[in-house]
């Protein structure tokens, strides 16, 4: 139990154009779902908290026109970013906590972002 | 603020050697502690976890105390295999409100294991 999906894996897009990335919890509902982005071989940093029905909650330093988060139901998260440049190019896994998981976080396999 | 902070590698072992990779913490009040794992090209996952002091958090071999007077979690493994080469994350888990599900994570530590 307690799957995160997220779509695509991977993606190459060109500079100025926007890419969607989806995460979903398969089979629990998850009421908070949080976003990171990982550099290569450094950990991971938190980008956003995402709650249902509610605006997304953005760390400080992180742009929230750029990466706009909806999570619409209980099982969807996206993050768009916007006009993508190349330094956009990074590794970005969500996790989704559901509603009688206190204090833990499932993970999704990531996705891949290459902006050329 | 919280912080985690875990020994750098990249750690090198033989297989069936011993592992131990340290981390310690500063929280406030009484944080949940994890260790998360990360193979190459995927996300992370649970490895094991403690949620109050003195707990011992365990899986696939692997384990971890939750020590309050050291505030320390450090992870261990009696005899490691070639499959447990990844990345481990050490990580808390500490707040009020909706932020008791924020991770605080460490820098990670890359282990190989040579057959």
């Amino acid at each position: 139990g307690a799957v995160v999906s997220q779509h695509p894996s991977r993606v190459i897009c060109k500079s100025g154009t926007s890419v969607k990335i989806e995460c979903r919890s398969l089979d629990f509902q998850a009421t908070t779902m949080f976003w990171y982005r990982q550099f290569p071989k450094q950990s991971l940093m938190l980008m956003a908290t995402s709650n249902e029905g509610s605006k997304a909650t953005y760390e400080q330093g992180v742009e929230k026109d750029k990466f706009l988060i909806n999570h619409a139901s209980l099982t969807l998260s996206t993050l768009t970013v916007t006009s993508a440049h190349p330094e956009d190019s990074s590794f970005y896994i969500c996790s989704a906590v559901g509603t009688g998981y206190i204090y833990e976080q499932y993970f999704g396999p990531g996705t891949r972002l290459t902006v050329t | 603020g919280n912080s985690v902070t875990q020994m750098e590698g990249p750690v090198t072992l033989s297989e069936e050697a011993f592992l131990t990779i340290n981390c310690t913490y500063t929280a406030t009040g009484y944080p949940s502690l994890f260790w998360y794992v990360q193979y190459p090209g995927e996300g992370l996952q649970l490895l094991l976890k403690a949620t109050k002091a003195d707990d011992k958090g365990s899986n696939k071999g692997f384990e971890a105390t939750y020590r309050k007077e050291t505030t320390s979690f450090h992870l261990e493994k009696g005899s490691v295999q070639v499959s447990d080469s990844a990345v481990y994350f050490c990580a808390l888990s500490a707040g009020s409100g909706g932020s008791n599900y924020k991770l605080t994570f460490g820098k990670g530590t890359l282990l190989t294991v040579n057959p």
